[in-house]
């Protein structure tokens, strides 16, 4: 099983706060990406970095925010939480090169009220 | 840009029965992977193929890259309880994986 955590698993908070969920993997991984996924539907990519420094938006547009300033560390944040953005966050790296598969984390499972 | 389509959306199977899911993409692919995601859990890969009319089995699980490396298929024989969940494809081009919708599985026992 590939190491990449996230946390928190699960987070239930009020409409205006500020969250950051954090994503590591242990991998040396150069390439990181936060999909949004509702349940039992598809995958949204909404951020992706090819490596320190670098991050670039993804293919559905999204009020958060990345960054990148170590390897093995990609967080996502949200600064003033809506109930539209309850939705499950996943996390994946992978290598640079072509033909490579990503692994996911666990997913962090959000709830705003 | 480049476009996965996955059908079906969902597929409801009885015990013992074979089924296909099938990925189709708007442009060639450098290669196309396979995940699945059981109910509550996150995609985990299975398979890549990568040349053109390629064929992989995995026990039940055959998967098929077509010839102008443009569709796949993933076909379960004897389906079981255990392959209850979305099975994603993602297509490779010009370096950038796009996932297809996905295919939901659920299975009559």
């Amino acid at each position: 099983e590939a190491d990449i955590y996230q946390t928190p698993r699960y987070l239930v908070i009020g409409t205006g706060k500020k969250i950051t969920l954090e994503c590591s993997q242990t991998m040396g991984h150069d390439k990181m990406y936060w999909y949004q996924q509702d349940p039992g539907m598809e995958l949204h990519l909404i951020h992706y970095s090819y490596g320190v420094n670098s991050t670039e938006k993804g293919d559905l547009s999204s009020e958060s925010t990345v960054s990148r300033i170590r390897t093995e560390h990609f967080p996502l944040t949200l600064e003033s939480a809506r109930p539209s953005h309850t939705s499950q966050y996943l996390c994946a790296s992978s290598t640079p090169y072509s033909n490579q598969p990503q692994h996911f984390g666990d997913g962090t499972r959000l709830s705003i009220l | 840009g480049q476009q996965v389509m996955q059908i079906p959306q969902y597929q409801h199977v009885q015990e013992g029965e074979d089924f296909t899911t099938y990925c189709n993409s708007s442009t060639t692919l450098s290669n196309i992977q396979w995940y699945k995601q059981r109910p509550g859990g996150h995609p985990v890969f299975l398979i890549q193929l990568v040349k053109s009319g390629e064929v992989k089995k995995q026990k039940r699980l055959t998967f098929q890259f077509g010839e102008a490396k443009k569709n796949s298929s993933l076909h379960i024989t004897a389906t079981q309880t255990t392959d209850v969940g979305t099975y994603f494809c993602a297509g490779e081009a010009d370096y950038k994986l796009s996932f297809g919708a996905g295919t939901t599985v659920t299975v009559r026992a």
